[in-house]
């Protein structure tokens, strides 16, 4: 079986400051992992995803996120916000290439002036 | 290319009435999935199409929930009869069946039942 925990429902920042919002997977093998966000009103949009190879992986907008496969981890970072970064933040995993994907509960980011 | 689109944006419905929502994934892809989205349970997988054949379905939402892709560019999502605890978000999404996980999802059609 496999799952996705997102610790934080909801997370505060001021902008400019730096983020990290936490995804912990739990699965028996290194599965694909990905960040999707989710703008009021929207649906689901693919932020960056990883695969293999170099553990930390650029996606849009300037979210990085880094895969520990040591500590079952695929966090997303950014360096410094902004008010438009405000929306919920989905992390998934497929246990292979198909499209099956299992998210998690998602996190609210609300980033104050 | 257009992305997937979801009619109607909005549903007030009366409890025990059917209603219908509809689909159209990005010209192209073949693999569909349809997503109940609430706050309390997140997001829940209804349905899972690749070329129109149904490979997955939400065992719990068997009973009321019934989706078909009638060809490959149109899916519906029928409930019936509704109840008020379906009132969410229900969201589609389509890819290519080489998409390793990279989904285009539709803005949504929120349902609301009285």
């Amino acid at each position: 079986a496999q799952s996705v925990t997102q610790p934080d429902a909801r997370v505060t920042v001021s902008e400019g400051a730096s983020l990290q919002l936490r995804c912990k997977y739990s699965y028996s093998a290194t599965p694909y992992l990905f960040w999707y966000v989710q703008y009021p009103r929207q649906g689901l949009q693919l932020l960056l995803k990883y695969y293999s190879g170099d553990p930390v992986v650029q996606g849009v907008n300037s979210f990085e996120a880094e895969f520990s496969k040591s500590n079952s981890s695929f966090h997303l970072q950014k360096a410094s916000v902004h008010w438009s970064d405000s929306a919920v933040y989905f992390c998934a995993l497929s246990p292979n290439s198909n499209n099956r994907i299992f998210f998690g509960d998602g996190t609210q980011l609300v980033v104050k002036p | 290319d257009a992305g997937v689109t979801q009619t109607p944006r909005h549903e007030v419905a009366e409890k025990g009435q059917t209603i219908i929502l509809k689909c159209e994934p990005v010209s192209g892809h073949n693999d569909l999935f349809w997503y109940r989205q609430t706050k309390i349970q997140g997001l829940e997988l209804l349905s899972y199409f690749r070329s129109k054949s149904l490979m997955e379905d939400g065992g719990a939402f068997k009973d009321r929930f019934k989706a078909e892709m009638l060809n490959s560019s149109f899916s519906t999502l029928k409930i019936q009869p509704t109840e008020p605890k379906d009132s969410a978000v229900y969201l589609c999404a389509s890819s290519w069946t080489g998409g390793n996980g990279q989904l285009y999802f539709g803005e949504g059609s929120k349902l609301t039942v009285l």
